[in-house]
């Protein structure tokens, strides 16, 4: 069964500590996306990433840090340095990454911050 | 940071009504817009990926137009049913293969 999974789907952390959210894939995309929502606002691109070792920052990437070791993964980690983590964060993928490639998105994950 | 903006926010109508969102974008740099719906509990789908000025696509009774000399897309539901109630999502790549996303409008079609 193909798509993308994240996990988990609620994670609760402490002010100050270090959080690693998974993103996984198994429609062997190229490209990958991490996105954060707040309440009324729209999807924000936090980093994305067109091939494997390679990674851009996206508009809010300031707090944020990715890797992409693998092809199928791209996990994110929301550091202590990032103001304001409490967010639905939403993990996607595409093909080839081209421009008009459809994003195929993961279920998400709601952090907070406590 | 690019703006895209969607009309209206939100959206009340009655199951059989015809209805239409906006999105607004910056008409310089366009090189895609996509249209996605998110229902509620799920994960956003792609309803189309539009490209060329002109496009018009439909999918059921969803259809879309576009119009990147102005800036502008339209979303046309035709005779709305409740499950098309959800937050109906655009997006512009400019090219660096990335989307900036609007914030959306949020359907509710009453039974």
């Amino acid at each position: 069964d193909g798509g993308i999974t994240q996990s988990p789907k609620y994670l609760f952390r402490k002010e100050g500590q270090n959080v690693t959210l998974s993103c996984e894939q198994n429609l062997n995309h190229d490209a990958m996306y991490w996105y954060r929502q707040d309440p009324g606002q729209g999807l924000r691109l936090i980093y994305y990433s067109q091939i494997v070792n390679d990674f851009q920052k996206g508009d809010i990437a300031e707090g944020y840090s990715v890797s992409r070791e693998k092809k199928e993964s791209f996990p994110l980690t929301v550091t202590s340095a990032q103001k304001n983590p409490t967010a639905f964060y939403l993990c996607a993928s595409s093909s080839s990454g081209q421009v008009e490639d459809t994003q195929y998105f993961g279920p998400g994950t709601r952090l907070t911050v406590l | 940071i690019l703006n895209v903006e969607q009309s209206p926010q939100s959206l009340h109508v009655q199951e059989g009504d015809s209805t239409n969102f906006t999105c607004s974008f910056p008409s310089s740099n366009f090189y895609a817009l996509h249209w996605y719906r998110w229902e509620t509990a799920k994960s956003p789908e792609a309803l189309f990926v539009m490209t060329l000025n002109g496009d018009e696509k439909k999918k059921g009774r969803i259809s879309a137009t576009l119009n990147t000399k102005e800036g502008y897309s339209y979303l046309y539901i035709k005779g709305s049913q409740p499950e098309d109630s959800a937050t109906y999502l655009c997006a512009l790549d400019t090219g660096r293969r990335a989307l900036t996303f609007g914030s959306g409008t949020r359907l509710q079609v009453q039974p």
